[in-house]
């Protein structure tokens, strides 16, 4: 099972703030990792898949990057509506894995 | 309008039964993977298992099989999950999702409760 470990829980942050979100993957993932959004009570949402392909819809200041085993995903100007708790997933594999996701916060 | 209506969630008792059904709309799924995730309150997301589009390829996580099952009815454009021996443990909000690499819709989540 490749286990995919974020970094770090939990990060406060400031809106307008340049915000930097990591995943590693415990073993190579190919091309096969995506981002998801979740806000409190609500049902998750996909940002980017592929690494770095944002979703339909998906504000530009969103973007993901990586390769291998390491991936970021990072918001160039934090908007409060991005306030919410963001998980890593790889399909390279079977089982798909998330990480355990990084909770963004109002500092 | 893509849309995903998970239903079929519930109180049930340990070692009990559950069948969850996702009905979709707005696209056709006999022409997508489709799959399961559940999270736990209060904890990040599982995958438990999908479907290729014909039916004829199934997986799913390690820990849930011979438990839990996929399964799918493309002329009815639904997608099931069948729960067996409940556990406390499988207590989590049940995801019907797009997909088999990345899942851009989701449906709104059947909440499935073990307790006794």
């Amino acid at each position: 099972e490749i286990v995919m470990t974020q970094s770090p829980a939990t990060l406060s942050v400031s809106p307008g703030e340049r915000v930097t979100l990591s995943c590693r993957a415990s073993q190579i993932v190919s091309s096969k990792l995506a981002w998801y959004q979740q806000k409190p009570g609500q049902v998750p949402r996909l940002l980017i898949h592929e690494i770095s392909t944002r979703a339909t819809g998906i504000p530009a200041r969103f973007s993901g990057s990586g390769s291998g085993t390491e991936f970021t995903l990072t918001i160039s100007s934090l908007q409060s509506e991005d306030f919410a708790v963001y998980y890593c997933q790889q399909a390279n594999d079977w089982p798909l894995t998330f990480g355990g996701g990084t909770k963004v916060e109002i500092k | 309008e893509v849309q995903l209506v998970d239903s079929g969630g519930g109180l049930v008792q340990p070692g009990g039964s559950l069948r969850l059904s996702c009905a979709a709309s707005g696209f056709i799924i006999s022409n997508y993977w489709m799959t399961w995730v559940r999270q736990a309150p209060g904890k990040g997301l599982e995958w438990v298992a999908s479907i290729n589009p014909s039916g004829s390829e199934k997986l799913c996580v390690d820990s849930l099989k011979g438990r839990f099952s996929i399964s799918r009815d493309n002329a009815k454009n639904s997608l099931y999950l069948e729960m067996n021996s409940l556990r406390a443990e499988d207590t989590a909000l049940y995801y019907c999702v797009t997909g088999r690499f990345s899942h851009g819709y989701w449906g709104q989540g059947t909440l499935v409760t073990v307790s006794s």
